[in-house]
């Protein structure tokens, strides 16, 4: 089966730098979304990794690696309007996005 | 620019009752378009696409079922709810014709059934 695993929630820092993973087993992949949502809202796109290696963007950076199934968004010089839920999806062979659960983000100051 | 508007943003609903939630784009023409169902604790539940008017695919069999009458607006239905049918939906729509994962959400619709 085709399966998206990352944490379920996660703490961190106002300013600090935190790293949030995710794993992917899918039939055939054509890139990797990262998502934001905060509570209640929709999700807004962040990045999309389709090549091995990172793809900055501002204070927002996503990795992958398509050898081990395996991408991380980096989020730097976190703010308070960090807060919310990360959301990993997979585009498979069909070109259908597989969504993990989704990571909440709590930032403290 | 384009945008995308669902509604009712909010609504509670007896066991039995009927469900009708609409999403128009504004701003493109010929998006893909899709309803998704988010459950907490879980990822996002592709319902329902659509490539043009009238072409609508299922993805989940269940009590629920989604019309495209016009190129732009796509509507969810329900002749009947199930408590299982409460969940947060979404309405999304990507370029046309795009094969990415680049996806532009609605404001969400939150159903209650009870």
């Amino acid at each position: 089966g085709q399966n998206i695993d990352q944490p379920t929630e996660m703490t961190a820092t106002e300013g600090a730098i935190v790293q949030i993973n995710c794993t992917y087993q899918t039939s055939g992949f054509n890139g990797l979304f990262w998502y934001q949502q905060h509570a209640g809202e929709a999700p807004t796109f962040l990045s999309y990794n389709v090549l091995d290696g990172l793809e900055e963007k501002g204070r927002f950076s996503s990795f992958l690696s398509r050898s081990k199934g395996y991408s991380y968004l980096l989020l730097k010089e976190l703010q308070m309007k960090d807060s919310a839920s990360y959301l990993c999806a997979v585009s498979d062979s069909n070109y259908q996005l597989i969504w993990g659960a989704g990571t909440k983000l709590i930032i403290k100051p | 620019s384009q945008t995308i508007h669902q509604w009712p943003a909010t609504l509670v609903q007896p066991v039995g009752s009927p469900l009708s939630l609409e999403c128009t784009v504004e701003g493109t023409s010929n998006p893909n378009l899709y309803w998704y169902r988010q459950a907490a604790g879980r990822g996002l539940q592709l319902l329902f696409y659509s490539v043009g008017i009238g072409q609508i695919s299922s993805e989940v069999p269940q009590n629920l079922s989604a019309s495209r009458p016009q190129d732009r607006q796509f509507i969810l239905s329900s002749k009947k709810l199930l408590l299982s049918d409460s969940g947060f939906y979404l309405c999304a729509w990507s370029a046309p014709g795009a094969h990415t994962g680049e996806l532009f959400f609605g404001e969400g619709s939150r159903l209650t059934v009870l």
